[in-house]
């Protein structure tokens, strides 16, 4: 069955700290995946997404992710975190022509202490 | 470039009632696709319009029901509302099956 995980509900880390948040998939072919970040009773806004050629993706305010498909992982990162960062994160993934199923994990909390 | 927008805000609808919530495109995408955001989770796929036509659809029942209109936009009515029907839901826009940008949302409570 076609899945994302994120093995980590919350995560508390330093401002200024880096940052690693972890996303697993399985499905049967390469997806499209992607991370959205949500904060507190908003929507979901695009950071990255991966559809194909490099692995390492440069998204909005400083993060990136990197794709590895022998570990079927699609992790988030940021050198340095801000305050401002602390929101939920979700990974997704979705196939090309997947008429519009994207399949999200169930979301990292990030808190962020001064 | 205006972006997803989503009406009403917020909603409180009784058991049994029926609702409908909007979304207005970003400018230039022809796709639109409905999910669902229950309390701590991810969102749930509800289902998908292309140029008027529904295309894909996840597992909800059938008093889930959409529209796409010509400029479009979309609607989501919800029959026979249920109390796990409490939830925020979210209209995303794509130019195809591009990268999805989501709206607000509607959070819908039921009592």
């Amino acid at each position: 069955a076609q899945s994302v995980t994120q093995p980590d509900i919350h995560i508390t880390v330093s401002e200024g700290a880096s940052l690693e948040l972890r996303c697993n998939y399985s499905y049967g072919a390469t997806p499209y995946l992607f991370w959205y970040v949500q904060s507190p009773g908003q929507g979901l806004q695009l950071l990255l997404k991966y559809f194909s050629g490099d692995t390492l993706v440069q998204g909005i305010k400083g993060f990136e992710a990197e794709f590895k498909r022998s570990q079927s992982s699609f992790n988030l990162r940021k050198p340095s975190v801000h305050w401002s960062d602390a929101a939920e994160y979700f990974c997704a993934v979705g196939a090309p022509g997947s008429q519009g199923n994207l399949i999200f994990g169930k979301g990292t909390k990030l808190s962020v202490k001064p | 470039e205006t972006g997803v927008t989503q009406s009403p805000t917020h909603l409180i609808k009784t058991r049994g009632q029926q609702v409908t919530l909007r979304c207005s495109s970003q400018s230039g995408h022809n796709t639109v696709s409905w999910y669902q955001q229950a309390l701590g989770q991810g969102p749930q796929f509800i289902f998908q319009y292309y140029r008027e036509e529904e295309n894909g659809r996840g597992n909800f029942p059938p008093r889930f029901s959409g529209l796409q209109f010509p400029n479009y936009s979309s609607e989501l009515n919800v029959n026979a509302l249920e109390l796990d029907d409490s939830a925020l839901y979210l209209c995303a826009s794509s130019q195809s099956d591009r990268a999805r940008f989501f709206g607000p949302g509607t959070r819908l409570t039921v009592l």
